[in-house]
């Protein structure tokens, strides 16, 4: 069964360092999105991604973060100055039509900020 | 009013009970609607899209009431393994998650 993956597992940073997160989507799948839960908090929306190009953020989505596509099977996230409290599980997902159609979340990374 | 809101629980109930959750959102607009499943430290699943109709699928029922803005789920013959967190999404220009509820099923 086609599966989102994700990489790495876990990622530990220091304050301040730029981190990119990976996922891959599936492959025949369109949309594609970032989401972030801290730990004991609310699974929150931060991106979304379709052809190419950002479709919907949200404001957590701020000028530290940024998406790219950068050949046809990775989806990156990237926080270019972390902050302790972007310490998170990070869930990348994808869909292949937006709308009432299924998400398939990753397995998550889990980002620690020291 | 929260976006999405849920009674965060736990609901602790017994093998075989039937137990029901609900959620409210405040968004009149919004157009889509979905139960997830999260288990501790894993990713949400998609159990089921709520319909205007309602739909069932096996043991879980959804329903959507647009007028009171909430959605429910009913789960008949709870079994151990449902124990786990129920999140609530709601999809207008965004898609915003509930907190949760979490539901503990207990032998």
């Amino acid at each position: 069964e086609p599966e989102v993956t994700q990489t790495p597992s876990h990622q530990v940073t220091q304050m301040g360092q730029e981190v990119i997160l990976r996922c891959v989507p599936i492959s025949n799948h369109l949309y594609f999105y970032w989401y972030r839960q801290i730990l004991g908090q609310k699974v929150e929306f931060l991106v979304s991604f379709y052809n190419n190009e950002i479709s919907e953020k949200s404001e957590i989505f701020d000028d530290q973060f940024s998406v790219e596509r950068p050949d046809g099977s990775n989806f990156t996230l990237k926080i270019r100055s972390t902050k302790l409290e972007d310490s998170a599980m990070y869930f990348c997902a994808s869909s292949y039509r937006t709308g009432e159609n299924e998400q398939f979340f990753g397995p998550g990374t889990r980002l620690t900020v020291l | 009013r929260k976006e999405v809101e849920q009674d965060p629980g736990p609901f602790n109930v017994p093998e075989g009970a039937t137990v029901a959750f609900n959620c409210t959102y405040s968004n009149s607009a919004s157009q889509s609607f979905f139960w997830y499943r999260q288990d501790c430290r894993k990713e949400p699943k998609l159990l089921m899209s709520v319909y205007s109709s309602g739909n069932e699928d096996g043991r879980f029922t959804a329903q959507l009431n647009r007028a009171s803005q909430y959605i429910s789920l009913l789960i008949r013959d709870s079994k151990l393994s449902d124990s786990a967190t129920y999140l609530c999404v709601v999809r207008d220009q965004k898609v915003t998650f509930g907190t949760g509820t979490k539901l503990q099923v207990i032998p």
